[in-house]
């Protein structure tokens, strides 16, 4: 049963085309929805932490928004080094340090 | 100035054999984990270690065994290595549990 889902599984932008991927929870007792960066061969690199609904948080041309069921991941004039797999994770309150990893978003951003 | 770090970061075996991989974290970090990344690239948790105590043990199989001699070391050992054990496995640490986690670069596991 997935309680992370991320959508689109793919997105491809051309430079400086805007847009935002998704990621629906359904865990009860959110304690955190966590946005990560993947880049091929390495780590996920953390972004942002959401705690409640109506926070946001921003990064350079990146933007985190939370609702009560999803969170979105706006990307604002995007460039070619924005190209990564992002990921959305949410912790519960009942299993602390327990995090829930959506399956990501593919982002190519293409010159 | 590398935070969270693994070694070694390939690592190709035969099925039957045992191997280890270390983790340690240089950011004073109370709590430790382990997740695997499958070839779908689903991340899933292992184990947490918080002051060298395990409060997260997932369903792993036993031939898994995780060990923290330090709260800034968390190594995973793995007995009788088998084809479904080839992935990435993440070593990651928080200031305290619940809160942001940081990664390692990752050990890919190739069991032949």
């Amino acid at each position: 049963e997935d309680q992370v889902t991320q959508s689109p599984e793919a997105l491809r932008l051309q430079e400086g085309e805007s847009s935002s991927l998704n990621c629906s929870y359904t865990v009860s007792g959110l304690r955190g929805l966590f946005w990560y960066r993947q880049d091929p061969g390495k780590g996920p690199e953390f972004l942002f932490t959401l705690y409640s609904a109506g926070e946001e948080k921003e990064k350079e041309r990146l933007k985190a928004t939370l609702t009560k069921k999803e969170s979105f991941l706006h990307i604002t004039a995007p460039k070619p080094e924005d190209s990564a797999t992002y990921l959305c994770a949410v912790g519960r309150g009942s299993t602390l340090g327990r995090l829930y990893f959506g399956r990501g978003t593919q982002l190519t951003v293409w010159p | 100035d590398t935070a969270v770090s693994q070694t070694p970061k390939y690592l190709v075996t035969q099925m039957g054999n045992d191997k280890s991989i270390k983790c340690e974290q240089n950011l004073g970090h109370d709590t430790m984990y382990w997740y695997k990344q499958d070839s779908k690239k689903f991340l899933k948790i292992m184990f947490s270690y918080n002051n060298k105590e395990l409060i997260i043990n997932e369903t792993v199989p036993n031939r898994f065994s995780p060990k923290s001699p330090d709260k800034a070391h968390l190594n995973l050992h793995i007995n009788s290595l088998e084809l479904g054990d080839s992935a990435v496995y993440f070593c990651a640490s928080s200031p305290r549990t619940g809160y942001e986690q940081y990664f390692g670069p990752g050990t890919r596991l190739t069991v032949t």
